[in-house]
This record gives C-alpha cells, structure tokens and sequence, in this order.
C-alpha cells in the first residue's frame, strides 16, 4: 500500500514546467529526506533526486526538488520528449519502520 | 560500478514459496551502512517495497508482508535472497532488488524479475 500521495498524472508541451507533488505524514516527509525516481517505460526505476534536491551525477538540472514539512515536489523545467515516464517519490517512515513509496504520477509530453 | 541481478522462478503456482535471488557486483555488503533492498511492481501499477538486510544483518520488512518475507545475505557469494511463501496471484510481479545506501535511498536498481502467479 501506498502511503505517498501523487496525482496519477501530469502533462505539458516541449519547454513547459511541470511540477508533481507528493504529499506524506510527519513520519515520513516530515522526519526524513525524500528521493524521486524516474521510470522509463519497460526499464527499472533511475534515481533521479536525492536528500530534497540533490541531483546525482548526470542528472540534468532541468530536474529539480523541493520539500516543505509533510510534503514534497519535483519540478521539470524545459519538459523533452524523453521525460516521459512514471515519476515516485520514496521516503523512509519511522512508524513503518521500514520504506514507503509514492502512488506514482505519469508524465506526457504533449 | 556497481550491478546487480535477480534470478529465479518466472512461474510459480499459487501456494508455494517464491526464492529470488540477487547477485551484485561492485560493492560489499560487509561494508558498514550498505544495503540490499527488494521491491516490487504489479503490472501497470506503482512499486511497493517489501524487504531490507543491512551489511550487520539487521533486516527490516514491510509491515502488510512481514509474515510472509524473509530475507538473507551470503556475503562469500555476493547474494541476497528473498524468500516469500503462500504465494498468490496478486503477487504476479516484477521485482527488483537495488542498493540501498547510507543516504537511504536505492540506488542503482537491477534490472527486475517477472514472477507470474499462475496455476
């Protein structure tokens, strides 16, 4: 189950913004850092931000990351055809004692 | 560079136990705060974490699974398995086991098993 909540989708035309929100508990956003992982259609999930809003090494700075209290938010600036994917937000949970993952939004590019 | 592997089973019959293993490369799970996490993802549906084992062999499971998971290391082997019993069709899958960092977070992934339920 997820405990993570996303909006199922989110759109947008070559160069737009697009945002997708995450929204948790004080046990998990509220209490630990939150991860994004990009998935590609028919590949395994690619960790896209770390800590918030640390990009790994080659992840383009078009992707970008934010949290504030229980919620957090991955933004796409200058949205490409190739971002198209299914996008999850994770987070450790301490009452879970354990990890929890997003409900996933789907990206399309116009 | 670190990889990593599932194997096992891609046809199980409802009520047996499914055994997955991973094998990595790249790093060792003797190596304080690494570990080697397991999750899975329905078709067409979102991923779900199932299990972790830490280099000191703590081990932590999802709390909707818990009594149905066990998870083991051979460090000689660089292998972490996964053991899951009365399987059901609802647990058709792929499943992917990844590194889990000290940062808490998996990264990277392999490259997923499909377990198809099925009598």
């Amino acid at each position: 189950q997820s405990v993570l909540t996303q909006p199922p989708s989110a759109s947008g035309t070559p160069g737009q913004r697009v945002t997708i929100s995450c929204s948790g508990s004080s046990s998990n956003i509220g209490g630990n850092t939150v991860n994004w992982y990009q998935q590609l259609p028919g590949t395994a999930p690619k960790l896209l931000i770390y800590n918030n809003n640390q990009r790994p090494s080659g992840v383009p700075d078009r992707f970008s990351g934010s949290k504030s209290d229980t919620s957090a938010s991955l933004a796409i600036s200058g949205l490409q055809s190739e971002d198209e994917a299914d996008y999850y937000c994770t987070a450790w949970d301490d009452s879970l004692n354990g990890y929890v993952f997003g409900t996933g939004t789907k990206v399309t590019v116009l | 560079q670190i990889t990593l592997k599932e194997s096992g089973p891609t046809l199980v019959k409802p009520t047996q136990t499914l055994t997955l293993t991973c094998t990595f490369s790249g790093f060792s799970l003797t190596t304080s705060g690494v570990g080697v996490g397991w999750i899975r993802q329905p078709p067409g549906k979102a991923l779900e974490w199932l299990a972790l084992i830490y280099s000191d062999d703590d081990k932590r499971y999802s709390s909707s699974l818990k009594s149905r998971l066990t998870i083991t290391k051979d460090t000689s082997k660089n292998q972490v398995a996964l053991t899951m019993i009365s399987m059901d069709p609802v647990d058709t899958a792929t499943y992917y086991c990844a590194h889990f960092s000290g940062g808490r977070r998996f990264d990277p992934w392999g490259q997923g098993t499909l377990v198809t339920v099925s009598s």
